[in-house]
């Protein structure tokens, strides 16, 4: 089946540790997001990418790292510099279409911050 | 700047109750999309429908109906006869329609519906 998968469901880190999530899919999709979620907050782009080898950042890139070295992956580094990092993280790809294509998402990975 | 506003936190209704969850945004561009996504227990988000900006038509998918209203700037999302299947947390998205391939879209917070039997 096509979909994204977004590996470790739950992950528990540190302080002090990078971690990295991965996400793979295969769709078939030149655009890749990530998104965290926090309680009462919605969703707020991290990074975006619209084709491979190039990425942009989103609303809050600050503690976050990303690479786009093939077209189906997109993992996500949370760095030791991001403050809080305790999150559901959302992997997502687009159809295209004017900018506003569909977003599928992944399943999401919980990162616990110890 | 753009904006998203769901001033319902949480709604709790008994099953078959008709359910309308609120959508207000805040956008400077004349073209635009708006979305609605639906976030299951499971915690991926599925896709429910995308409107252009110039098409105020309402759209009934079933139980589910949008009503669109630029001049009010609010996209409300309604579930006739909820069902417990309807219990999730939903998500009302805008974003700019550019020649791009990205979709930048700006979430609202979300409003959890309940549903009980």
């Amino acid at each position: 089946d096509g979909g994204i998968t977004q590996s470790p469901k739950y992950l528990f880190r540190k302080e002090g540790q990078n971690v990295t999530l991965s996400c793979e899919q295969n769709l078939n999709h030149d655009a890749m997001y990530w998104y965290r979620q926090d309680p009462g907050q919605g969703l707020r782009l991290i990074y975006y990418s619209q084709i491979v080898n190039d990425f942009q950042k989103g609303d809050i890139a600050e503690g976050y790292s990303v690479s786009r070295e093939k077209k189906e992956s997109f993992p996500l580094t949370v760095t030791s510099a991001q403050k809080n990092p305790t999150a559901f993280y959302l992997c997502a790809s687009s159809t295209p279409g004017d900018g506003a294509g569909e977003l599928f998402f992944g399943e999401g990975s919980r990162l616990t911050v110890l | 700047a753009q904006k998203v506003t769901q001033a319902q936190t949480e709604i709790s209704v008994v099953e078959k109750e008709d359910v309308t969850l609120d959508c207000v945004y805040e956008t400077r561009d004349t073209t635009y999309y708006l979305f609605w996504y639906k976030q299951p227990p499971s915690g991926e988000l599925v896709f429910l429908i995308r409107r252009n900006s110039f098409d105020e038509q309402n759209e009934i998918s079933g139980r589910y109906s949008w009503n669109f209203q630029k001049s009010t700037s609010s996209f409300n999302f309604t579930i006739t006869a909820s069902q417990v299947v309807d219990s999730a947390v939903y998500f009302c998205a805008l974003t700019p329609a550019y020649t791009g391939t990205a979709s930048k879209l700006t979430f609202g917070t979300g409003t959890r519906l309940q549903v009980t039997l």
